[in-house]
């Protein structure tokens, strides 16, 4: 079965604090692709990243990084020096055999 | 470039009211487009999606329905709205011959069932 586990619902952090989003995966597909999505206030799903499984590089975006670990199923997302704009809900996301397999997401609560 | 618009962004029907959602692709053809819902406080249930004209499969059976009638349209309606139809609706467009890839997503509908 393919599935897709955020065990954090919420968390809430101090601005400019660092704060990592778990996203745990099942598949038994080789070849599957991992996703990030933000979802502000708004609603509006933003695609953050893409990663594929043949490419276990972290990759860096600013303050963005993701940690992709096939060893322990694990694509982590880490903010560094959250800022109030981070607040929104994370979602984790799995392309695997002709399906998108979602999280349940996490709200981040950056205060300031 | 590509975008995705969705409307109406925000609506408050009656029950048993019909409903017309509806979502359209610019910058692409021959997309995948897909619907999704949201309930308040959860995460994204996918109801319809789309590889081409006409074609339209159901991931969950309901009162809802969908329609591609061209290329880069994608129509979400109901005949008769139920109370737990109301939630976050999701347009989305992804690239054709893979439903496992990159989705982009329109703004939302949040629709309200009194």
């Amino acid at each position: 079965a393919q599935k897709v586990t955020q065990a954090q619902t919420e968390i809430s952090v101090v601005e400019k604090e660092d704060v990592t989003l778990d996203c745990v995966y099942e598949t038994r597909d080789t070849t599957y692709y991992l996703f990030w999505y933000k979802q502000p206030p708004s609603g509006e799903l933003v695609f953050l990243i893409r990663r594929n499984s043949f490419d276990e590089q972290n990759e860096i975006s600013g303050r963005y990084s993701w940690n992709f670990q096939k060893s322990t199923s694990s694509f982590n997302f880490t903010i560094t020096a959250s800022q109030v704009v981070d607040s929104a809900v994370y979602f984790c996301a799995l392309g695997s055999n002709y399906q998108l397999i979602w999280g349940a997401g996490t709200k981040l609560i950056i205060k300031p | 470039s590509q975008t995705i618009h969705q409307w109406p962004a925000t609506l408050v029907q009656p029950v048993g009211s019909p409903l017309s959602l509806e979502c359209t692709v610019e910058g692409t053809s021959n997309p995948n487009l897909y619907w999704y819902r949201q309930a308040a406080g959860r995460g994204l249930q996918l109801l319809f999606y789309s590889v081409g004209i006409g074609q339209i499969s159901s991931e969950v059976p309901q009162n809802l329905s969908a329609s591609r009638p061209q290329d880069r349209q994608f129509i979400l309606s109901s005949k008769k709205l139920l109370l737990s139809d109301s939630g976050f609706y999701l347009c989305a467009w992804g690239v054709t011959g893979t439903r496992s890839g990159e989705l982009f997503f329109g703004e939302g509908s949040r629709l309200t069932v009194l």
